[in-house]
């Protein structure tokens, strides 16, 4: 079956541009995680959607980061005026409701010159 | 100080070998998850535990709660099992995963 797709696999963007990454979760699965993950650092959590609840942004690190999740699937996480400190591979990770394994996707590695 | 701490950072075995990852972390949880990341970078969930103990095949991880502690252990290891190891917390009814930075495991034949 499908898993989690992630577009694109690569992106490379110039200081201050807007880049939109998107994720595909698995069909059915009502959870969806936004992680980052850079260069010789952890995973760090940027957001995370239930159903059709608010979806918890305590994760993002400035108001350049934003997300939505259309129809409770597809999800689109917007990096707006991008900095080099941005560069990092975004991952996103999807969840049946109910169970606690996620899901992973390939992930974006986003680089910014 | 991260909140979630993994030992060793790096980590060679020979094949057959018994491995054990440690991962401490300083603040309440609600539940701490296992993660493995293969050198292509994929990740794959291994576990997610609130206590106890839990199995799969041969990977066995731990937690004891009182000593805010768990491990990773891998019995006869393989070289497949070369990969990063992540430690990840959940605290209180939060959404939020606070993650370790990972134990680089490298097994030879």
């Amino acid at each position: 079956g499908a898993g989690v797709s992630q577009s694109p696999s690569n992106k490379v963007t110039e200081k201050g541009k807007d880049v939109e990454l998107r994720c595909d979760p698995i069909s059915g699965h009502t959870a969806l995680y936004w992680y980052r993950q850079s260069l010789g650092q952890g995973l760090e959590f940027l957001i995370y959607f239930q159903g059709n609840s608010a979806p918890d942004k305590s994760g993002l690190p400035s108001d350049r980061f934003s997300a939505e999740r259309t129809g409770g699937s597809v999800s689109t996480l917007t990096i707006q005026r991008t900095q080099q400190e941005d560069s990092a591979v975004y991952l996103c990770a999807s969840r049946r409701g109910g169970t606690d394994t996620q899901y992973f996707g390939p992930g974006t590695r986003l680089t910014v010159l | 100080k991260n909140e979630v701490e993994q030992s060793p950072q790096n980590l060679t075995a020979q094949e057959g070998e018994f491995i054990t990852i440690n991962c401490s972390y300083s603040v309440g949880i609600s539940a701490l998850h296992w993660l493995q990341q293969h050198p292509g970078g994929g990740i794959v969930s291994l576990f997610m535990l609130s206590s106890g103990k839990k199995k799969h095949g041969r990977l066995i991880a731990t937690i004891n709660i009182q000593e805010k502690h768990s491990s990773l252990h891998i019995t006869a290891s393989h070289p497949r099992d070369s990969a990063v190891y992540i430690c990840a917390v959940r605290r209180g009814t939060g959404n939020q995963f606070y993650f370790g930075t990972g134990t680089s495991l490298t097994v030879i034949p």
